[in-house]
């Protein structure tokens, strides 16, 4: 079946450690999202990318970094957590032509302690 | 550039009332228009969608929205609320060719018996 997968689902640790959520679909999308939810849901667009080796910054500035070095498979990596990156990350994707529907994982919530 | 407002962060209802939840755009182009929901610990589900043609949109679980361009609204409705209804509702933008989805803010919708 196809579908967008995050792991961990949940990750809590301490300040300073380097961290990397992972997101893979399944369904060939060339597009790929990383959206931050605050605790007060509200979601940011941080990362996306229109195809591999393909990365661009969205509209809320991140200190995280994402690679698309292939199709499926699109990491946000954080160097050096610190608390103020205690959120969820939710991931999505979407065909470039045609459909119009953005597809989501179920999100990696982060704890930095 | 495209934004969302959604009016109010909570609304209550009783088992079996109309729902009605707001959404106003900004798009500077052909918006196409979206609701997503999003269940606790959950990703997002995409109740509907808007991009062209009818301006009624009818979605899952009883949903519907109705795209008006001269009010620059996108309100989502449901005839008859029923428990499995509460959850955080999203509405968002992007512009035509679906390039990156703009969220509101969300609205928190609680059913009482």
């Amino acid at each position: 079946e196809a579908d967008i997968y995050q792991t961990p689902r949940y990750l809590v640790i301490g300040t300073g450690k380097k961290i990397t959520l992972e997101c893979s679909q399944t369904m060939g999308h060339d597009k790929m999202y990383w959206y931050q939810q605050d605790p007060g849901m509200e979601l940011h667009l941080i990362h996306y990318s229109y195809g591999v080796n393909s990365t661009e910054k969205g509209d809320l500035s991140s200190e995280s970094t994402v690679s698309r070095i292939r199709t499926e498979h699109f990491p946000l990596t954080l160097e050096s957590a610190r608390p103020s990156h205690t959120s969820q990350y939710l991931c999505a994707s979407a065909v470039s032509r045609g459909n119009t529907e953005a597809f989501f994982g179920q999100g990696t919530r982060l704890t930095v302690v | 550039a495209q934004s969302v407002t959604q009016l109010g962060s909570h609304v209550s209802v009783s088992e079996g009332a109309l729902v009605l939840l707001r959404c106003n755009y900004s798009s500077s182009v052909p918006p196409y228009l979206f609701w997503y929901v999003q269940y606790p610990n959950q990703g997002l589900q995409l109740l509907l969608k808007y991009t062209t043609g009818a301006t009624l949109v009818k979605g899952i679980n009883g949903f519907e929205a109705e795209f008006k361009k001269s009010e620059t609204s996108f309100h989502l409705t449901k005839p008859s609320a029923h428990m499995s209804d509460a959850a955080e509702y999203f509405c968002a933008v992007s512009a035509t060719g679906f390039q990156k989805l703009v969220f509101g803010t969300g609205t928190r919708l609680l059913v009482s018996p």
